[in-house]
């Protein structure tokens, strides 16, 4: 059966550091891969979307970025965080024009 | 652009009653429409996915109905459960396999 991995489970950091998130699917093959993020009372807001190694679709701009280095694994990433990049963020997979099933969400704290 | 409305924010009632969430979205060309429940500071879980062609899909307690024409859906909850506390989120698949997201309905059910 699929699976999906998402840590770390929550992270506190200091504005101005770097950031990686990491999400890695296990028991499927050429998933499509997403990252949300979820504001606090608010619904989730695509942020990427890949539809293959190294594809990477952006939906907002931001100070955000996302790679997909291998077929099972996609990384969010930050060079310097703000204060408004604090939320939930949530990776999740589907098969091709079928359901998306989410990970178990990171909750990213900057002060 | 399409965007997604839940209507209520919020609803409160007592264990045992029949309920009705709704969902509405503004573009009809979807080819899917997917409900979820997400429990505090957890992932997304997926509870019923209907297809454009489809009128309603039923699992257990749980009913939803698809009108694409006036863009709109309803998730109906039969015989309510405290164990149903959680927030429910409804989303449209529209094209690039992306999913729209509204704002969420938090349900509280009361022993």
């Amino acid at each position: 059966s699929q699976t999906i991995h998402q840590w770390p489970a929550t992270l506190v950091q200091p504005v101005g550091s770097p950031l990686s998130l990491e999400c890695t699917v296990e028991g499927t093959s050429n998933p499509n891969l997403y990252w949300y993020r979820q504001a606090a009372g608010r619904g989730l807001q695509l942020l990427f979307y890949s539809v293959g190694i190294g594809q990477i679709s952006s939906e907002v701009p931001q100070n955000l970025s996302a790679s997909r280095p291998q077929d099972r694994q996609f990384i969010l990433s930050s060079k310097k965080l703000l204060l408004s990049d604090s939320g939930f963020y949530l990776c999740a997979w589907s098969p091709l024009g079928n359901i998306q099933y989410f990970g178990a969400g990171t909750r990213l704290s900057v002060l | 652009k399409q965007e997604v409305t839940q209507i209520p924010a919020a609803l409160s009632v007592p264990e045992g009653e029949n309920l009705v969430l709704n969902c509405s979205f503004t573009d009809s060309a979807i080819y899917n429409l997917q409900w979820f429940r997400q429990d505090p500071g957890k992932g997304l879980t997926s509870l019923l996915l209907i297809q454009s062609s489809q009128r309603e899909q039923t699992s257990g307690r749980l009913n939803a109905s698809l009108d694409k024409s006036s863009g709109r859906s309803t998730l109906y909850i039969a015989a309510s459960q405290p164990g149903d506390s959680a927030t429910y989120l409804c989303a449209v698949r529209v094209y690039g396999n992306k999913l729209v997201f509204g704002a969420g309905t938090i349900l509280r059910v009361k022993s």
